[in-house]
């Protein structure tokens, strides 16, 4: 079984710049997670998706961060513009279904540093 | 909102025992346990949901009081291989998952 898929592995943009980061979950798994993981911290919840749709984004950062999980495959999030505090390692996470009942498989990360 | 876990570090020998806390302000649904390797992905270990029960893998085994929302995780006779970070992950009834700062654990020879 093929795991949770992310792109690129690293970035490196100046502030204020735009960026993007792609993630592709497990065949079939219904709810995708977007987390930020600054060095030294726990993942901190950015976004969850059921499906297409949005369960939970009141930890992200509406004035530049945005997602969206178009025909519930696929997940993009941007950034724009960056600043220097959103260097951290954005993990995507999916699980079969709503997050109580079963384990959430992590991709490798994209690793952001905004200099 | 998110957890609170304690320690924040653990340095232990290879087969001596840990037991890593985890506590929540809010109601919990279930608690997940995941451990993260520098550099890696954090990857499941367990899932507690509420009931107060107890599970195991191996050496390693969690327990979660739902009335009091909270989880421990213990160690058993821990090997080098137990190194990494420990996060737990608490999920309320709107089935967000949020984690706890961590718990770093160093098992040396």
């Amino acid at each position: 079984e093929a795991g949770v898929a992310q792109s690129p592995r690293y970035k490196i943009i100046e502030k204020r710049q735009s960026v993007a980061f792609w993630c592709n979950p497990i065949s079939g798994h219904a709810t995708l997670y977007w987390y930020q993981q600054i060095l030294g911290q726990g993942p901190k919840l950015l976004i969850q998706f059921q499906n297409n749709g949005v369960v939970d984004d009141s930890q992200l950062p509406k004035d530049r961060f945005s997602a969206e999980r178009l025909k519930g495959v696929d997940s993009t999030l941007k950034i724009q513009p960056a600043k220097l505090e959103d260097s951290a390692v954005y993990l995507c996470a999916s699980s079969s279904i709503r997050g109580a009942h079963t384990e959430a498989f992590f991709g490798q990360g994209t690793r952001l540093t905004v200099v | 909102q998110q957890p609170v876990q304690s320690p924040q570090a653990v340095i232990l020998r290879e087969g001596e025992d840990a037991v890593i806390n985890c506590s929540s302000s809010k109601a919990l649904y279930s608690v997940h346990w995941y451990r993260q390797k520098h550099g890696e992905a954090p990857v499941f270990l367990m899932i507690l949901l509420k009931g107060g029960e107890q599970k195991g893998h191996e050496k390693i085994s969690a327990s979660f009081n739902e009335k009091k929302q909270q989880s421990s995780l213990y160690l058993t006779a821990s090997q080098l291989s137990y190194s990494g970070t420990y996060f737990c992950g608490t999920v309320r009834n709107n089935n967000d998952m949020r984690f706890g700062a961590g718990t770093r654990l160093t098992v040396k020879p």
